[in-house]
């Protein structure tokens, strides 16, 4: 069974709106990470945000935010005011802690495009 | 330039050939992550280290695959006998191991390298 499912290969959003990518994920282990990242055409891979297992409120960093809904295993990336920049690759990723140790396993992911 | 650097960003060979790439994680980073990543997915856990000891190991890196990590500073990733199967991006990434719990353990990415097996 697949771990972390984005089912979203494409997105598009108008610039200064904002936008939902979806992220589920499957685990049976009570303490986890997730986490989301974005990858330019250029290929590196930047860290967005992270949203632990027993965090008890929705992570926020600047214009990303984490809608974390744990009993769906849910945890959808919104971004507001979206930019030009913002078009990427996103990934979602999540490490185990007790099962997979440090690893991050990722999901597919899923181009953004952000349109003037 | 203080993030992870990877060496060489491109590379093509021909099949059969052995490749290595290098990676300098951030330097005050004590673990050391290898991925790959083919075209259209995402990025595939291969190995990992904490210091200079490799802990864990995906069954994705067969025999022809070696990482090391001397000293525990910069790593080596070297594939024997490349296959075309091969061909992918190479990413590594480092984090700092905290006793803060996982919310500072972030894995930082470098640029990658393009592996091309003809």
């Amino acid at each position: 069974a697949q771990k972390i499912t984005q089912t979203q290969p494409g997105m598009f959003v108008q610039e200064k709106e904002a936008v939902t990518l979806d992220c589920t994920y499957d685990t049976s282990d009570p303490s986890y990470g997730l986490f989301w990242y974005k990858q330019p055409s250029s290929g590196e891979m930047i860290f967005l945000i992270y949203q632990g297992s027993y965090d008890q409120q929705n992570a926020t960093e600047g214009r990303y935010s984490l809608n974390f809904q744990k009993a769906r295993k849910s945890a959808n990336l919104v971004i507001s005011a979206s930019q030009l920049g913002d078009s990427a690759m996103y990934f979602c990723a999540m490490r185990e802690t007790e099962t997979s140790g440090s690893r991050l396993t990722f999901g597919e992911g899923t181009q953004l495009t952000v349109n003037p | 330039d203080t993030g992870v650097s990877q060496n060489p960003r491109h590379k093509i060979t021909k099949r059969g050939q052995n490749v290595t790439f290098r990676c300098d994680p951030i330097s005050e980073h004590n673990r050391l992550y290898w991925y790959r990543q083919t075209l259209g997915q995402g990025p595939e856990f291969l190995t990992y280290f904490q210091n200079e000891a490799q802990l864990e190991k995906s069954r994705l890196l067969s025999d022809r695959f070696s990482a090391e990590r001397p000293k525990g500073s910069f790593s080596t990733l070297e594939i024997q006998r490349t296959e075309q199967g091969d061909s992918a991006m190479y990413l590594c990434a480092s984090s700092v191991r905290s006793s803060g719990g996982t919310r500072y353990n972030e894995q930082f990415f470098g640029p990658g390298t393009r592996l091309t097996v003809l």
